[in-house]
């Protein structure tokens, strides 16, 4: 079975712009989890979906959103990025509400 | 808001011997998870510890939950250099009409040969 892909790899943004990430979850898997990684601030949950609908988040400003497809492919976006979202960013994929997570690569996010 | 501690932040030890990861928790919860991230690298799961009492062993690792002491353990038996990387604990818990999984700081294992 294949993993949980997470696209780009690497990304390097300037302050204002914003960004879209990519997630793929293991297939079958219909729950989406996003995590923000960062040395100061640790690993921080910013949001979860379940079959298209956000069903629980964190406490990230509104600049900070997602969504899910049908497929389970998940996306988040951050716009006005600040130096300060520079981070990995990891998705985790779950089958049964989050009884155990498979986490992607992650994307490292770097703002300038 | 919930919080999450570990403790030790860091541990420095040599291959053979025993230690204990601590992780407490502030608020109720019967979901709780370790993981463990190599440098650079995603996080990979050790045990999901559903319910009071809860023991689960892997190989040199044991995790154990009590959800009345709201604590759980990860010990690590005659360690071995390939051991070394930062452990997490995470909770999962409702907070403010949502569920969320909250981490802890990590602890940061280095076994020396």
């Amino acid at each position: 079975k294949a993993g949980v892909t997470q696209t780009p790899r690497y990304l390097i943004k300037t302050r204002g712009q914003q960004v879209t990430l990519s997630c793929s979850p293991i297939s079958g898997h219909r729950s989406v989890s996003w995590y923000q990684q960062t040395p100061g601030q640790g690993l921080q949950f910013l949001f979860e979906y379940f079959s298209e609908t956000q069903r629980n988040k964190g406490n990230f400003p509104g600049r900070f959103s997602g969504r899910q497809f049908s497929n389970s492919r998940s996306e988040m976006n951050v716009s006005t990025l600040e130096l300060g979202d520079s981070a990995l960013y990891l998705c985790a994929s779950s089958s049964l509400g989050r009884h155990e997570q498979y986490f992607g690569p992650g994307t490292r996010l770097t703002v300038t | 808001e919930l919080k999450v501690e570990q403790n030790p932040l860091f541990l420095s030890m040599q291959e053979g011997k025993n230690y204990t990861i601590y992780c407490n928790y502030s608020t109720t919860s019967d979901r709780l998870y370790w993981y463990r991230q190599d440098p650079g690298k995603s996080l990979e799961s050790l045990f999901v510890l559903l319910s009071n009492g809860a023991v689960k062993q892997e190989g040199r690792l044991m995790a154990s939950l009590d959800t009345k002491a709201r604590l759980s353990t990860l010990h690590i038996t005659a360690a071995v250099h390939d051991l070394s990387a930062t452990y997490f604990c995470a909770v999962d818990a409702a907070a403010g009409g949502y569920q969320k999984v909250t981490f802890g700081t990590g602890t940061k294992l280095q076994v020396i040969p």
